[in-house]
This record gives structure tokens, sequence and C-alpha cells, in this order.
């Protein structure tokens, strides 16, 4: 099984460009969250859904919109880049009280 | 609101020597979950270990070990006889019961580790 799957690995955007980070699992887990990783600050949740058609706010939600319409894939969109957005996004699905699964990551740098 | 305190934000230790990393946390849920995750340099989150709140045992998996103590709030995590390949971020993470199931994680800052030969 290939678990996490995110898209791109890596991206520059310039300051106010508009992008989509994807994210697939194929573990049939109902809840997805979305967490960016600052140094020093550790992971910090942005969006979270537990399940098609239900999402919610996480501690750091401004800047991203989130939408589920299937189990597997739970994209994160950025509307108007910004450099405070320089982060490391990290998609994660689990199910029940069990351990998180992540991605590999996206490195995204807002110039 | 949920809190985890990782106050060791970096720690160098030669191989071979035993490394304890602390972790102290809030909640208020009587039913939680708490996790270790690494972080090699390579980038992604490895799981380590999941333990709730009723189980208080201290558990052993080869050279690592987990001290969970619930009257201190703490679920610290102990490498022994450490090995360069053992040089990584660690986090530990409590879970945060939401409707409609899943884990909502709040993570401490993160624990530098690095090993030396």
């Amino acid at each position: 099984n290939a678990g996490v799957t995110q898209t791109p690995k890596f991206q520059v955007l310039k300051t106010g460009q508009s992008m989509t980070l994807q994210c697939a699992q194929d573990m049939n887990h109902e809840y997805m969250s979305w967490y960016r990783q600052d140094p020093g600050m550790g992971l910090r949740l942005i969006h979270y859904s537990v399940g098609a058609g239900i999402t919610d706010q996480g501690e750091v939600p401004n800047g991203y919109n989130v939408s589920r319409s299937t189990t597997e894939d739970f994209p994160l969109r950025l509307l108007s880049a910004a450099p405070s957005q320089t982060s490391v996004y990290f998609c994660a699905s689990s199910q029940g009280r069990n351990e998180a699964f992540f991605g590999q990551g996206t490195r995204l740098t807002v110039v | 609101a949920q809190k985890v305190t990782q106050a060791q934000t970096e720690i160098s230790v030669v191989e071979k020597e035993d490394v304890t990393l602390d972790c102290v946390y809030e909640t208020r849920d009587t039913t939680y979950y708490l996790f270790w995750y690494k972080q090699p340099p390579s980038g992604e989150l490895v799981f380590l270990i999941r333990r709730n709140s009723f189980d208080e045992q201290n558990e052993i998996s080869g050279r690592y070990s987990w001290n969970f103590q619930k009257s201190t709030s703490s679920f610290n995590f102990t490498i022994t006889a450490s090995q360069v390949v053992d040089s990584a971020v660690y986090f530990c993470a409590l879970s945060e019961m939401i409707t409609g199931g899943g884990n909502k994680l709040t993570f401490g800052t993160g624990t530098q580790l690095k090993v030396e030969l």
C-alpha cells in the first residue's frame, strides 16, 4: 500500500499566487488532517476532516481552505500565498484512536 | 486547551550513552492517548509508540523504553546505548477526542537528538 501520498514534494510560489497541495490515502481512514511544521514550533494543525463532506479548523487555519469530497482525498488550498506560509506541510490520516500516518511532506517557499 | 511541553530543545550525546527525552502534557480529558514520533534528517515522520491514559505500564521495545506517569503528567522516552542512527528530532503528541472519531493531535516543539561518535 502507498499509505499517504502528498504532491508536490517541493514548490516555490510568488506572493499572491494560489495553489493546491494534494493528499491522498489508500487505507480507508475516516480522519485526515493537515499540519504545518516551522522551526522551533513543532507541528501545528491547520484543518482536519472526520469524513467525506465534513471539515473543521485547527489551530492555524487562516489563509487555507480544504474540502473533502471523497474518503481518499483531502486537498489543501492556499488562496493567496504569503511569505508567512513558507513552511513544511504534512498530511496525515488515521482511524479511530490509532496512530496517524503521515505523508512525506511538501516543502513550500513563498517569495 | 491541550498542551505538550518538550523543554529540551537539543541534546547531544556520545554513542552508547543512555539518553532520556522529556515530555509533559496538559489535558482536561480523562481519556486520552499519547504518542511519540521520530523525524530523521530525511524528514518523514515515523510512529514509535501509542499509550492510552489507562495504561501506566512502562513499555520497552529493544533499546527504546517509555515511562508514563499520570501523577506528573509525563511520558518520557529513553534510548539505551544510543547510536548515530538515533540522531533525529523526536516529537511527543497528545490526542484530543473529537466528535466523529480520529486523533486530533497536539505536538510538542520537538527535541533534536544528536548522537556523535
